[in-house]
């Protein structure tokens, strides 16, 4: 089946700790998309990604950064910068048919103490 | 990608029709509306999109006013399992267009 893995769904670091949460897709799609959720909010954007080895700020980037070595990964490294890392984490991609709509991601659960 | 602006919450009788409003006023001439909805803890689900015509598909319809500065999502008939934060965004149709920026959304309660 073709869909957006990610890993772990649950994730506890320490503070001070930098940790990498995983993003693979096996639907062939060139952009690739990291979005942040916190409790009782919509999604922000953390980067995104047209194309294998580019990749651009979204609106919230500070703390975060990101790789793109292969189409089909994209993983994101929450740093020890970010001042609030505490979240849920949505990996998304972009479909380039007739719709275009974006496939997400079942979403990794952060918790930083 | 043009700004949207929904209501953030909205209630629905079950088997009624939902009407989820969207306004867009920025919104460019080569970008489409696009609806997603989020069921607590799980990543959006698309709905449906459009340019300038309404749509309809098996899950809802899509009304977009002439000058396309808004939109309506409409769920015909509305289950408890509707209940969800529904999502309006615009941009490209591009698959590499770039940004694609979300917003708080809609919170619909669907109630018995």
């Amino acid at each position: 089946d073709g869909g957006i893995t990610q890993s772990p769904k649950y994730l506890f670091r320490k503070e001070g700790q930098n940790v990498t949460l995983s993003c693979e897709q096996n639907l062939n799609h060139d952009a690739m998309y990291w979005y942040r959720q916190d409790p009782g909010q919509g999604l922000r954007l953390i980067y995104y990604s047209q194309i294998v080895n580019d990749f651009q700020k979204g609106d919230i980037a500070e703390g975060y950064s990101v790789s793109r070595e292969k189409k089909e990964s994209f993983p994101l490294t929450v740093t020890s910068a970010q001042k609030n890392p505490t979240a849920f984490y949505l990996c998304a991609s972009t479909n380039g048919g007739p719709a275009g709509e974006q496939y997400f991601g079942p979403g990794t659960r952060l918790t930083v103490t | 990608d043009a700004k949207t602006t929904q209501p953030p919450s909205m209630d629905c009788a079950e088997g009624r029709a939902a009407n989820l409003p969207c306004n867009h006023s920025t919104i460019s001439g080569n970008e489409y509306v696009y609806w997603y909805r989020q069921i607590h803890s799980q990543g959006p689900q698309y709905i449906i999109h459009g340019l300038k015509n309404n749509e309809t598909n098996e899950m809802a319809s899509l009304i977009i006013t002439e000058d396309r500065k808004s939109s309506t999502l409409i769920l015909p008939h509305a289950t408890l399992r509707d209940t969800a934060v529904y999502y309006c965004i615009v941009r490209v149709l591009a698959a590499n267009a770039g940004k694609s920026t979300f917003g708080d959304g809609t919170t619909l309660t669907v109630k018995p």
